[in-house]
């Protein structure tokens, strides 16, 4: 059964500290598309990235990085010198790309991260 | 650019009352679903759509009703509101049917007493 986990419910950081947020998944399917979205205290859900499951290149977007693992079925999300306006709560979720049409998200239970000035 | 509207907001029913709560996206996109989002639960799909006239159930279907008559809007019906239902609804849309990000509505908060 396809599952995500983000084991870290919440987490406080200071103001320019490094921070990692953790996403295990699991499926059966070799081909597989992971995604993070971003719910701000305002409460819409924006989109940060896709990643599938053939590319396992880790990505960097301004001060956002992802490390992508398969051989530990893994998608963390790492914010270099956090920022205030990063807090958050960051949702990973995992759609299956094999059967039919699908854009179903499967969505870990989020991590709520907390930018402290 | 409006993207995806949802309305209303914020919403209080009674058990046992229905009503629906409207979604509207003007991105011509061909997919739409529904999720609701509880405390520690994440996000769950309730209905999906992948384009006018289809509609199939997600992971918790159970008390919804949704209909696509057009591209544009997918609404969602609760039949017989109950307490279990009080959640934060999400619609979204996106184009293409495979695996494609999401562009989610502000959401509607609907409290049932």
């Amino acid at each position: 059964a396809q599952k995500v986990t983000q084991a870290q419910t919440e987490i406080s950081v200071v103001e320019k500290e490094d921070v990692t947020l953790d996403c295990v998944y699991e499926t059966r399917d070799t081909t597989y598309y992971l995604f993070w979205y971003k719910q701000p205290p305002s409460g819409e859900l924006v989109f940060l990235i896709r990643r599938n499951s053939f590319d396992e290149q880790n990505e960097i977007s301004g001060r956002y990085s992802w490390n992508f693992q398969k051989s530990t079925s893994s998608f963390n999300f790492t914010i270099t010198a956090s920022q205030v306006v990063d807090s958050a709560v960051y949702f990973c979720a995992l759609s299956e790309a094999q059967g039919g049409a699908t854009n179903k998200l499967i969505f870990g239970t989020g991590t709520l991260l907390a930018v402290q000035p | 650019n409006a993207g995806v509207t949802q309305t209303p907001k914020f919403q209080v029913l009674k058990t046992g009352q229905s009503m629906t709560l409207q979604c509207a996206q003007d991105m011509n996109h061909e997919y739409m679903s529904w999720y609701r989002q509880d405390p520690g639960m994440g996000l769950r799909l309730i209905h999906y759509s992948v384009g006018a006239g289809i509609t199939d159930q997600g992971e918790v279907p159970n008390g919804y009703n949704v209909s696509r008559s057009t591209t544009e809007d997918f609404p969602l019906r609760l039949l017989s509101a109950a307490p279990s239902q009080t959640s934060v609804y999400f619609c979204a849309s996106s184009r293409g049917l495979r695996n494609q990000p999401q562009h989610f509505g502000d959401g509607t908060r609907l409290s049932i007493l």
